[in-house]
């Protein structure tokens, strides 16, 4: 159950485009088309961005993208905006119902 | 409104004792397989427990196995977190969270409760 690995930084301006990488194994993203991404902005809960590595639930904009290769996913922000400033965390599951988070990146709009 | 809210954080001693409760409202709660997810302090997000629908599987962190044990009350619309022998570490934020039925995201999020072990 170790960790998957993102960027701890990551930024762009108003308009460009942005992604965050996050690294597992066979064993989590590389073997599970199970991978989810969460928006975290300060002091407020998670939420779900991104679920089945590139599924938008409702109301969240196209602008936010997610796909995967091998051990690595990817979440990309379109368009960036200033409310897009936060925490982006992704998350694998990994079998025997266990899930696995990245360390986080934290996304500056400039 | 579909909500989660988390209770009973504090401030315990190493080796002590802390029971969590999460209180599930606007939807149908015993549908749901949950989650209890926690956050320390400037840290990343960490997940600590699953529990079914039914309660027929229960999984844990390697973290918090032997330590934690999670419970539901369908009736009461409850989730809970028993922990035991707290330690330095387990300081963090812990929050409930619901798995969604056709996936496995976790698509609605408590606010969290405060856990700090400390002497």
């Amino acid at each position: 159950q170790s960790a998957l690995t993102q960027p701890r930084s990551v930024s762009g301006s108003p308009g460009q485009s942005v992604t965050i990488s996050c690294t597992g194994t066979s064993s989590d993203v590389g073997g599970y088309n199970y991978v989810s991404w969460y928006q975290q902005h300060p002091g407020k809960a998670p939420k779900l961005m991104i679920y089945d590595v590139s599924r938008r639930p409702s109301g969240v904009p196209d602008r936010f993208s997610g796909s995967k290769s091998g051990n690595t996913a990817s979440l990309t922000i379109s368009g960036l905006q200033a409310e897009d400033e936060a925490d982006y965390y992704c998350c694998s599951y990994a079998g025997s119902y266990v899930w696995v988070f990245g360390g986080g990146t934290k996304l500056t709009v400039l | 409104e579909v909500q989660l809210v988390e209770s009973g954080g504090g401030l315990v001693k190493p080796g002590g004792s802390l029971r969590l409760s999460c209180a599930a409202s606007g939807f149908t709660f015993s549908s749901y397989s949950m989650n209890w997810v926690r956050q320390a302090p400037g840290k990343g997000l960490e997940w600590v427990s699953f529990i079914s629908s039914s309660s027929s599987y229960i999984y844990y962190a390697d973290s918090v196995k032997g330590r934690f044990t999670i419970s539901r009350d369908n009736a009461k619309k409850s989730l809970y977190l028993q922990m035991n022998s707290l330690r330095a570490e387990d300081t963090a934020v812990y929050s409930c969270a619901r798995v969604t039925t056709y996936s496995y995201g976790m698509d609605v999020w408590g606010q969290g409760t405060t856990v700090t072990v400390s002497s």
